[in-house]
């Protein structure tokens, strides 16, 4: 089964700066990579995805990279806001032909005003 | 509210009781999954439905654990005899589609103490 590991488990930023988060898998047919920011004592919410045909994808300030080669995602947030505050998970098939998700510890992400 | 719903929120049980919990998914999402969350770590999943179909179930679920999907729409999870290790947020998500993956939407959660 698919292993995800993920890092840092806390990082803390100043407002504006930008924040990386990587996390590795084991499982090289594995095809779907999303990450989750879940906010203290809410639900994990999906924030972007990415799939195994493309590098790269972009949602204003966020960016998820993958490299299949290396078999690692990153997640980037760039011109950080307090609001951005929370634990991010990323996540990939348990299984290939999986539906259930392998979630990472997760990263506490601090963004100092 | 036309998200995922959980019921009950909270509860508090003894140990060696069986709790039951629900899940009412998003109304046109076909695929429903279940997940544990303890404090510091990520979720964990626990099975999973297509329809009422139960099509994956994980290692960690016990014979202790159960969970129905009986006309494809809500789910129940039920744990017999609880533990104290049973103690955690017990997450639903649901998602559509029959190929492939899309989105998965939680809910709120249960948490769940065993005393």
């Amino acid at each position: 089964g698919e292993n995800v590991e993920q890092h840092p488990s806390t990082l803390s930023v100043q407002e504006g700066d930008s924040a990386v988060i990587k996390c590795t898998y084991s499982d090289s047919a594995s095809n779907y990579f999303p990450w989750y920011k879940q906010e203290l004592g809410k639900r994990p919410q999906l924030i972007i995805d990415i799939r195994s045909n493309v590098g790269e994808k972009k949602d204003q300030r966020i960016a998820v990279t993958l490299n299949k080669t290396a078999k690692h995602f990153s997640l980037h947030i760039t011109e950080t806001q307090p609001e951005d505050s929370a634990v991010y998970f990323c996540a990939a098939p348990m299984d290939t032909g999986r539906r259930a998700l392998t979630f990472g510890s997760g990263t506490r992400l601090q963004v100092q005003p | 509210d036309t998200g995922v719903s959980q019921d009950p929120r909270h509860k508090i049980t003894k140990r060696g009781q069986n709790v039951t919990f629900r899940c009412d998914p998003i109304s046109e999402h076909n695929r429903l999954y279940w997940y544990r969350q303890t404090l510091g770590q990520g979720p964990e999943f626990l099975t999973y439905f297509q329809n009422e179909a139960q099509l994956e179930k994980s290692r960690l679920l016990s014979d202790r654990f159960s969970a129905e999907r009986p006309k494809g729409s809500f789910s129940t999870l039920e744990i017999q005899r609880t533990e104290q290790g049973d103690s955690a947020m017990y997450l639903c998500a649901s998602s559509s589609g029959t190929s492939g993956y899309n989105e998965q939407f939680f809910g709120p959660g249960t948490r769940l103490t065993v005393l």
